[in-house]
């Protein structure tokens, strides 16, 4: 069981948008706007996309965007291209457990 | 630009340790200012992080793990590297290094190595 909650999978069409979104606690995505999010292709590293909740990397297209309300987070793709078929993960500062960081457990983005 | 490469044995014996060892180029691991960090994908699975290492030595550990987990640093190869002991088939994944900041955020990463634990 990860400690944050996302769903399965999601899927849209090329030029919609979609939203992923990563549930947590007080403890970590609640209290801190330290979330980031990573897309991972098969076989491929994660990639950071998102950190501090909103902001992009350098080369990241601002066709991805992040946000966070309460203790969700949420990652959003708009345009939606074919190569944004990926895995996506979230991930956020916790100060439970004296974990440092944790992940949620993935959605898979199928682009139609 | 920062790359990181693990390296270390493919097939580890169930009780034996895991050894794995990250080589950073192009930045120093001394410069300071990131957390150096072992994760782990399980196959099919999602990310766990195991722990990190700071330039000056200072480790943390992921509690269910913690027993089990050794992370060093040689600033002068500019690497850092993972021990697990007494490895079991559970401890079967993809290790990847990666350079996190202290707004927990991994902005490198290595291209991962699977360790396999089997007889």
């Amino acid at each position: 069981q990860s400690a944050l909650t996302q769903p399965a999978s999601v899927s849209g069409s090329p030029g919609q948008s979609i939203t992923i979104s990563c549930t947590g606690t007080s403890s970590d995505v609640g209290g801190y706007n330290y979330v980031s999010w990573y897309q991972q292709h098969p076989g491929k590293a994660p990639k950071l996309m998102i950190y501090e909740v909103s902001n992009r990397p350098s080369g990241v297209p601002d066709r991805f965007s992040g946000s966070k309300s309460g203790n969700t987070a949420s990652l959003t793709i708009s345009g939606l291209q074919a190569e944004d078929e990926a895995d996506y993960y979230c991930s956020s500062y916790t100060s439970s457990s004296t974990l440092y960081v944790v992940f949620g457990g993935g959605t898979k983005l199928t682009v139609l | 630009q920062v790359q990181l490469q693990e390296s270390g044995p493919g097939l580890v014996k169930p009780s034996q340790t895991l050894s794995l060892t990250c080589t950073v180029s192009g930045g120093s691991i001394s410069s300071g200012g990131y957390y150096w960090s072992w994760i782990r994908q399980h196959p099919g699975k999602g990310l766990e992080w195991i722990g990190y290492i700071y330039y000056s030595g200072s480790t943390y550990y992921n509690p269910s793990l913690k027993s089990r987990v050794t992370i060093s640093v040689d600033t002068s190869k500019n690497q850092f590297s993972l021990k697990l002991s007494s490895v079991t088939a559970a401890d079967t994944a993809v290790y990847y290094c990666a350079r996190g900041r202290g707004d927990t955020a991994m902005v490198n990463w290595g291209q991962g190595t699977l360790v396999t634990v089997s007889s």
